[in-house]
C-alpha cells in the first residue's frame, strides 16, 4: 500500500496559469515531508522541508504547505522553466529513510 | 562545489550478465545512498552508508545486488546476475549527516537489461 500518493500524475499549464499539486500521506508519526524537483535525465533536487501542520515554505514561484494529512505545492504564475517532475517525500518516526511518491509531471507551455 | 559524480551514464547488458556502477559523493559528505528508480516511479532506497558502514540495506536484493564504500568515500554498486526487472535508473546521493534530509543526487546510471 502506497504511503505517499501524488495527484495529478501529470499537469499541463499555460505560462502564468497558477495551480496546485497535491500529496497525501498515510503514515503515522510523520517526521518530515519534503519536496524535490526532478528534470529529465537528472537526479532529484531538494526544494523544501516541512515538519509540522500549518508550516509553509516559499521559493520563487513555489509555495509548499502542510496539513495533518496532505501537502500542497502551489505554483504561482509558472514559467516554462518550471516544467519538471515534482516528487513528494516523507520520513516517519523511527526511520531516517526517505519514501518517495511517484511524482507529478508538470509541463508549462509558453 | 562539485556535485555527485556517477559513471557510466548508460549501460546496456543482457540478462544474467554482471554490471557495476560507480559513485563519488560530494567532498565531506559522510552519508551515501543508492536508489533504484523504475520508469514512472519515485526513487526507492537500496542501501545507505554512513562513512564506510551500512546503515540500512533492508531493500537491497542481496542475492544479486552488492555494494561497498571503501575508505568512506567512493562507492560501487554491483548486480550479478542481472534480470530484466533490474532495468531502471540507479541514482547515487550524498548528504552531510545521517539525519540530513537534504540529499544531493547524481545524474544517475540508466541500465537496460535485454
Amino acid at each position: 500500500e502506497d504511503q505517499v500518493t501524488q495527484s495529478p500524475e501529470a499537469l499541463r499549464l499555460q505560462e502564468g496559469e497558477s495551480s496546485s499539486l497535491n500529496c497525501s500521506y498515510t503514515v503515522s508519526g510523520l517526521r518530515g515531508l519534503f519536496w524535490y524537483r526532478q528534470d529529465p535525465g537528472k537526479g532529484p533536487e531538494f526544494l523544501f522541508t516541512l515538519y509540522s501542520a500549518g508550516e509553509e515554505k516559499e521559493k520563487e514561484r513555489l509555495k509548499a504547505t502542510l496539513t495533518k494529512k496532505e501537502s500542497f505545492l502551489h505554483i504561482t504564475a509558472p514559467k516554462p522553466e518550471d516544467s519538471a517532475t515534482y516528487l513528494c517525500v516523507i520520513t516517519q518516526g523511527g526511520s531516517e529513510k526517505l519514501v518517495f511518491g511517484k511524482g507529478t509531471k508538470l509541463t508549462v507551455n509558453p | 562545489e562539485a556535485g555527485v559524480a556517477q559513471s557510466p551514464r548508460y549501460k546496456i547488458i543482457e540478462k544474467r550478465q554482471s554490471v557495476a556502477f560507480w559513485c563519488n559523493p560530494i567532498s565531506g559528505h559522510a552519508t551515501l545512498y543508492w536508489y533504484q528508480q523504475i520508469l514512472g516511479q519515485g526513487p526507492k532506497l537500496l542501501i545507505q552508508f554512513q562513512n564506510n558502514g551500512v546503515v540500512d540495506d533492508s531493500q537491497l536484493p542481496k542475492d544479486r545486488f552488492s555494494a561497498e564504500r571503501l575508505k568512506g568515500v567512493d562507492s560501487t554498486l554491483k548486480i550479478q546476475p542481472a534480470k530484466l526487472e533490474d532495468s531502471a535508473v540507479y541514482l547515487c546521493a550524498s548528504s552531510f549527516g545521517t539525519r540530513d534530509y537534504e540529499q544531493y543526487f547524481g545524474p544517475g546510471t540508466r541500465l537496460t537489461v535485454t
